[in-house]
């Protein structure tokens, strides 16, 4: 099946810790991004990428970043800079601007 | 920046109900998308809107993008528990590349 993958599900944070999470896609989609949804809020934007081993910070990258080594890949990765990383994360890709997104089933990141 | 505003927050309705929520943007939006996501789900994609006054219709869903281009509504007829969830419009300005989404209308449908 073709689809984007997320894992893990649920992440729990140490204090102090830097925690990623994966995306992989096999959708052959140049676009991927990242969100984050807070209880009874829209979806933010983290960053995205347009194409392999480049990307641009969203609304609320302070405390995030990512690489775009590969194509099918787009790892997230929460600092500890972020200082109130407790949300759900959502990955989406698609194939160009305009077009619609497809989403992962999310990961459920909380501190410990 | 671009802002798109959504209404209402939350909505209860009885099964068989009607139920609207409405979108509005600060700027022209070049399109809207609307996505639904279920209750411990991810959101999913509904329709793209390009046209300014288009309507489009799925099943009891009705779609509409309004003439200036700024603002959007989805209308529900005859509710189901199965339309229970949180619908998020989305759009795209002229020179921003990525959606901004809306905050999101989360329906409860009593039985």
């Amino acid at each position: 099946d073709g689809g984007i993958t997320q894992s893990p599900k649920y992440l729990f944070r140490k204090e102090g810790q830097n925690v990623t999470l994966s995306c992989e896609q096999n959708l052959n989609h140049d676009a991927m991004y990242w969100y984050r949804q807070d209880p009874g809020q829209g979806l933010r934007l983290i960053y995205y990428s347009q194409i392999v081993n480049d990307f641009q910070k969203g609304d609320i990258a302070e405390g995030y970043s990512v690489s775009r080594e590969k194509k099918e890949s787009f790892p997230l990765t929460v600092t500890s800079a972020q200082k109130n990383p407790t949300a759900f994360y959502l990955c989406a890709s698609r194939r160009g601007t305009n077009e619609k997104l497809f989403f992962g089933s999310g990961t459920q990141l909380s501190v410990l | 920046g671009q802002q798109v505003m959504q209404i209402p927050q939350y909505q209860h309705v009885q099964e068989g109900e009607d139920f609207t929520t409405y979108c509005n943007s600060s700027t022209t939006l070049s399109n809207i998308q609307w996505y639904k996501q279920r209750p411990g789900g991810h959101p999913v994609f509904l329709i793209q809107l390009v046209k300014s006054g288009e309507v489009k219709k799925q099943k009891r869903l009705t779609f509409q993008f309004g003439e200036a281009k700024k603002n959007s509504s989805l209308h529900i007829t005859a509710t189901q528990t199965t339309d229970v969830g949180t619908y998020f419009c989305a759009g795209h300005s002229g020179s921003a590349r990525q959606l901004t989404f809306g905050s999101g209308t989360q329906l409860t449908v009593l039985p």
